[in-house]
C-alpha cells in the first residue's frame, strides 16, 4: 500500500521567514495530494491540495509543488505569522480512494 | 447544516472492556473514514466506507477492531477487550464524493483512555 514520509518532524522559524515541508510517497498511482493543518486541540482542516496533472498551486502565502517523477511534493509557507503555528500533515490518495497521511510536522513561528 | 459529529468526546474505560465510538457524517457525504491519532503522532488510517461498496478495512490494527456504517450514514467503531495501547483520539471524517474524492471534513474526535 501507499507509504507517505514527511520531513521535518519539527520546524522552528522566525516570524516573516519561509517554512518548507517535504513529503515523499511510494505509490506511483497516487493522484491527489492534500495538506491539512491541525491547530492545538482542534480538528485537521484542509489548507491546499494539488492533483497529479498540476505541478504547482498557490493560495496567498501558501504554495504546493509536486514532482511526480521523483514522487515528492512540498508545502511552502512564505512570510510566516504566529497563527501559522500548528501541525501540518501531507497526504496522498492512491487507487481505491484511501487517503494516507504523513507523520506530521510541528511548525513553531517565533515572534 | 452541522459538521461531522462524534460521540462521546471523551471516554475512559478499564482494560478489557468494550467501547463503541459513533460518527455522524455531514448529510449527503458518501465517503466516511476513521483515523487514529496517538498523542503527538500522525493520522493512522483505520477504515474507509464508500457508499454501498465493501469497506477498506486494511488499516484496522487487530481483529478487536471493527466498524459498520448503517444506511450509508452513521458509523460505529467498536473496540473489543480494550488495551492500554488503544488509548488515542479517534477521528472520523466524511467527504462528498467517492470517485473524485476531495476535502475531508473531520469531526472533533473521540478521546479514548484505557486504564
Amino acid at each position: 500500500g501507499e507509504n507517505v514520509e514527511q520531513h521535518p518532524s519539527t520546524l522552528s522559524v522566525q516570524e516573516g521567514d519561509s517554512a518548507v515541508i517535504k513529503c515523499t510517497y511510494s505509490d506511483s498511482a497516487s493522484n491527489y495530494f492534500p495538506w491539512y493543518k491541525q491547530e492545538l486541540g482542534k480538528r485537521p482542516q484542509l489548507i491546499i491540495d494539488i492533483r497529479s496533472n498540476v505541478g504547482e498551486k498557490k493560495d496567498q502565502r501558501i504554495a504546493v509543488t509536486l514532482n511526480k517523477t521523483a514522487k515528492h511534493f512540498s508545502l511552502h509557507i512564505t512570510e510566516t505569522q504566529p497563527e501559522d503555528s500548528a501541525v501540518y500533515f501531507c497526504a496522498a490518495r492512491a487507487a481505491g480512494n484511501k487517503l494516507t497521511f504523513g507523520g506530521g510536522t510541528r511548525v513553531l513561528v517565533k515572534p | 447544516g452541522a459538521g461531522v459529529s462524534q460521540s462521546p468526546s471523551n471516554k475512559v474505560t478499564e482494560k478489557g472492556k468494550d467501547v463503541e465510538l459513533r460518527c455522524d457524517p455531514i448529510s449527503g457525504h458518501t465517503a466516511l473514514y476513521w483515523y487514529r491519532q496517538s498523542l503527538g503522532q500522525g493520522l493512522e488510517f483505520l477504515i474507509y466506507f464508500q457508499g454501498n461498496s465493501a469497506p477498506d478495512k486494511s488499516g484496522l490494527p487487530s481483529d478487536r477492531f471493527s466498524a459498520e456504517r448503517t444506511g450509508g450514514s452513521v458509523s460505529t467503531l467498536t473496540i473489543q477487550r480494550t488495551q492500554q495501547e488503544d488509548s488515542a483520539v479517534y477521528l472520523c471524517a466524511s467527504s462528498l464524493a467517492g470517485g473524485q474524492i476531495g476535502e475531508l471534513f473531520f469531526g472533533e474526535g473521540s478521546r479514548l483512555t484505557v486504564l
